[in-house]
């Protein structure tokens, strides 16, 4: 596509519940990000693929948080056992040489 | 490790207008590229402009330029003939170039009135 894209536009889920958001970057973009952006903050860097290689997990803040990129193409972060402070906007973005394109998020509500 | 600060959580401005937004950052690094972006109401991340550290003149795009101080670790956005269109939220970010995530200010909320 044009753009990047991510699914669902918003979620509400209960307490404890797993979730999974779902991005699909620009064709061709080598690099995808996760960012996390909680109601009045800026964005908090999650997790970083480069292609092939191991991805950068520093930015996920706990053991619930995990993320796949399959075929170097669509990534997917999952949220297992979630809790209120997990309600963020998820913000994915994918570059190939400089430049980020973003996503328009994924708005997550923990209830 | 870089912060970025944003201390304007909210500007205004009247249409056609000049309107600066102040961002300061912290780094040790001499190598490295700052952007302002743009989050309207459908919260897309849109870059407004880029600057390169290593490069001495200011960026400017249309509308759209920046003050780039380095010794001071300053990089402001200035935005000249204020349009309706430019109400959002404004974020300031930093890049090293030994690095790949950007690392963000909370923010400045840009209202724009007639």
């Amino acid at each position: 596509g044009a753009g990047v894209s991510q699914s669902p536009s918003n979620k509400v889920t209960e307490k404890g519940k797993d979730v999974e958001l779902r991005c699909d970057p620009i064709s061709g973009h080598t690099a995808l990000y996760w960012y996390r952006q909680s109601l009045g903050q800026g964005l908090e860097f999650l997790i970083y693929f480069q292609g092939n290689s191991a991805p950068d997990k520093s930015g996920l803040p706990s053991d619930r948080f995990s993320a796949e990129r399959t075929g170097g193409s669509v990534s997917t972060l999952t949220i297992q056992r979630t809790q209120q402070e997990d309600s963020a906007v998820y913000l994915c973005a994918s570059s190939l040489d400089f430049g980020y394109t973003f996503g328009s998020g994924t708005r997550l509500t923990v209830v | 490790a870089q912060t970025v600060t944003q201390s304007q959580p909210e500007m205004s401005v009247q249409e056609a207008e000049t309107v600066t937004l102040s961002c300061t950052y912290d780094t040790s690094e001499s190598d490295y590229y700052l952007f302002w972006y743009k989050q309207p109401p459908s919260r897309q991340m849109i870059l407004v402009i880029r600057q390169e550290a290593y490069k001495q003149q200011n960026a400017t795009e249309n509308r759209f330029s920046v003050n780039f101080q380095k010794a001071a670790k300053s990089f402001s956005l200035k935005i000249s003939d204020s349009q309706l269109g430019d109400a959002a939220m404004y974020f300031c970010a930093f890049e090293a170039n030994s690095g790949y995530a950007l690392n963000f200010g909370k923010g400045t909320s840009l209202l724009v009135t007639p």
